[in-house]
């Protein structure tokens, strides 16, 4: 059974940094691409990051290119967000999702629940 | 980037109904489409790909058409579980990018 458990969310003041993992299980984690998607509150669902297999290819939203940075240990079947000069509209529940292959054009087939970050002074 | 609109933005509808819901892409997208449910509080949860394809382990009461810039996602048959926010999201180019979302309330 595939599972994405998130974790590293919390209470940022803007220009603070956060991290977040992934957990993985019940799949070859280095075979597949990874993404993070975010829901922020009332809104709908953007894809910020992508990350190749490999890790050796990787894809930014406009909204976050610069300041964030997506990586991955296959080793330890985790992926990653790294969050820097956090803003007030980054405020969103960040789902780790695995896609259905290893490019950027396949459908997304498995989501965890996500992790909540709150950008606020 | 590709703008993706859901029609209706909600609707309300009684077990046993059939339900439809549309998605149109700003471009055309051949085939690239992905349509999922999500519940309050749960993990968005994948339904169909490349338009008409259903993900393992969902019921064929879902079915998916179209292609090019207009999509249908069909319920044959509402059930209680079926009462949820669904949402239609294109890979053919990125960023990737999803329409609105179409909550299905119960009547």
């Amino acid at each position: 059974e595939v599972q994405l458990l998130e974790s590293g969310g919390g209470l940022v003041q803007p220009g603070g940094s956060l991290r977040l993992s992934c957990a993985a299980s019940g799949f070859t984690f280095s075979s597949y691409a990874m993404s993070w998607v975010r829901q922020a509150p009332g809104k709908g669902l953007e894809c910020v990051s992508s990350i190749s297999g490999s890790g050796g290819s990787t894809y930014y939203a406009d909204s976050v290119r610069g300041r964030f940075t997506i990586s991955r240990d296959n080793s330890k079947n985790t992926l990653y967000l790294q969050m820097n000069s956090l803003r007030a509209e980054d405020t969103a529940l960040y789902h780790c999702a695995k896609k259905q292959g290893s490019g950027w054009y396949v459908p997304f087939d498995y989501w965890g629940q996500g992790t909540l970050v709150t950008v606020s002074s | 980037d590709i703008q993706m609109t859901q029609s209706p933005s909600s609707l309300s509808a009684s077990v046993g109904d059939k339900v439809t819901i549309t998605c149109r892409a700003s471009q055309g997208i051949s085939n690239y489409l992905a349509w999922f449910q999500q519940k309050p509080g749960k993990a968005p949860k994948s339904l169909i790909y490349a338009a008409s394809s259903l993900q393992s382990g969902i019921p064929s009461k879902f079915s998916g058409s179209g292609s090019g810039t207009d999509f249908t996602l069909t319920i044959s048959s509402l059930q209680p579980e079926d009462f949820a926010t669904y949402y239609c999201q294109q890979y053919n180019s990125l960023p990737p990018t999803f329409g609105q979302g179409t909550k299905v309330e119960i009547k």
